[in-house]
């Protein structure tokens, strides 16, 4: 079975210092990565979108950074800022498939002032 | 603002009454989907439609539920009878292409007493 899985589920950090958010996958056959934000009460908003010959892309101060042969990515937030808190949830598409996206559960970050 | 646009925002129902959901998608967008998504959990794929074709449905989408887009424009998505068990927050998503960012509305968010 296709899973996603997101780490921490939460996590606390001071405005303006960075942090990383982990996303392992057995997705398989691998199409692309994203990751999506998602403020509370609204749908989630795309950040970025990877395919397998990616390694890394970035939006602003989000930097995410695939590596397919391990199945792993990671989203990282540079000098944190109040409007990062929300939860961001890491998605896989699957290759060939109209629709075969699977969501993480996402991890909950709130930037404390 | 993604330009996708949902009605309700809120909807409270009693156990067994029927309610329906509006998504009001991009134009360009030829690719719709609806998903649920309960607290603290990814969203979880329901139906997808490419144009006014109804393409793919979960198994989560019992018989109650029931999804339509005529003329491949906007989609509703009714559930009767409701049970405690659909109270969540419905979302619509459209995209252009199967690679293409998913673009979310801000969703329903139904609760059933």
């Amino acid at each position: 079975k296709n899973q996603v899985e997101q780490s921490p589920q939460s996590l606390i950090i001071l405005e303006g210092k960075n942090c990383t958010l982990q996303c392992n996958y057995t997705v398989s056959p691998f199409s692309n990565l994203r990751w999506y934000k998602q403020d509370t009460g609204r749908g989630p908003v795309s950040l970025t979108i990877m395919t397998f010959s990616e390694n890394t892309k970035s939006n602003g101060r989000y930097t995410a950074t695939l590596d397919a042969d391990t199945k792993q990515s990671s989203l990282h937030i540079t000098a944190s800022q109040l409007s990062d808190s929300a939860s961001y949830i890491c998605v896989v598409s699957e290759e060939a498939a109209v629709n075969k996206l699977t969501f993480g559960g996402g991890t909950r970050v709130l930037v404390k002032p | 603002d993604t330009g996708v646009s949902q009605d309700p925002r809120h909807k409270i129902t009693k156990r067994g009454q029927n309610v329906t959901f509006r998504c009001d998608p991009i134009s360009e967008h030829n690719r719709l989907y609806w998903y649920r998504q309960t607290l603290g959990q990814g969203p979880e794929f329901l139906t997808y439609f490419q144009n006014e074709a109804q393409l793919e449905k979960s198994r989560l989408l019992s018989d109650r539920f029931s999804a339509e887009r005529p003329k491949g424009s906007f989609s509703t998505l009714e559930i009767q009878r409701t049970e405690q068990g659909d109270s969540a927050m419905y979302l619509c998503a459209g995209s252009q292409q199967f690679n293409s960012p998913l673009h979310f509305g801000n969703g329903t968010r139904l609760t059933v007493t």
